[in-house]
């Protein structure tokens, strides 16, 4: 079965970049209406998603990140990569690489979207300090 | 400030029933399917509903949730002490273009 896991440093300095790449193993990255993304959680918060990519590399982002990410895939490679930049202690917190299922069911010209992260890398602890 | 709605918790006695609200609005909740989350402590956050309320394969039956509205809700029969965790609901809000989480309601089974 499909497994991800999360892979990067655990510290990073303020104003620097964070970079963290997911591993995935056991299945395709490229299945329709499948997406490859990343949510956080920041200590004593609730979880808060920061993107996700189609394996076509087509890209969306969470507004209030959007200035500062950039998550990328290279299937051939069978991962995905998660960048933010100009980080600050705001943004020390447990990040999950998942998997995402998107789209919408349609009937009678009335679209529903559905949202899914059904899988989840074990999260890495990134720590934002000097 | 999350657009949907969670209590901040909680609690219950083991094996008796407990209800988690999640309050949206027509652009979210009233028109999109609603997932449900659990997070346990020190492990990853698992998808426990989809769809409104279809379950994944291996999530127990005592699991279950419903929407009505703009209103969604997750029922847990059977409490167990292993089942206390946040939990987590979230849906596509059209107005805002994007996926949503509620703010998360922990559960404590005393």
């Amino acid at each position: 079965h499909l497994e991800l896991q999360e892979s990067g440093p655990g510290l990073v300095k303020p104003s620097e970049t964070l970079s963290l790449t997911c591993s995935v193993s056991g299945g395709s990255m490229t299945t329709s209406s499948t997406y490859w993304g990343w949510v956080r959680q920041p200590p004593a918060k609730g979880l808060e998603w920061i993107g996700y990519v189609f394996y076509s590399g087509t890209t969306y982002y969470n507004p209030s990140l959007a200035s500062r990410v950039t998550v990328s895939v290279d299937t051939s490679k069978a991962h995905f990569s998660l960048e933010l930049t100009s980080v600050t202690a705001a943004d020390t917190a447990l990040y999950y690489c998942v998997r995402l299922r998107k789209g919408a069911y349609c009937s009678e010209g009335r679209c529903s979207n559905y949202w899914n992260f059904d899988l989840w890398g074990r999260g890495t602890l990134v720590t934002v300090s000097s | 400030q999350s657009v949907l709605t969670q209590p901040p918790s909680v609690s219950a006695t083991p094996g008796h029933k407990v209800n988690i609200s999640c309050s949206g609005g027509s652009s979210n909740i009233g028109i999109n399917y609603v997932s449900w989350y659990q997070h346990l402590p020190g492990t990853a956050p698992k998808l426990l509903i989809y769809d409104n309320e279809k379950r994944p394969s291996g999530i127990p039956a005592r699991f279950s949730a419903s929407k009505s509205g703009t209103s969604a809700a997750l029922g847990i029969t059977e409490l167990q002490t292993g089942d206390e965790a946040l939990y987590y609901c979230a849906t596509w809000d059209n107005g805002l273009g994007g996926g949503v989480f509620g703010g998360g309601t922990k559960l404590t089974v005393l």
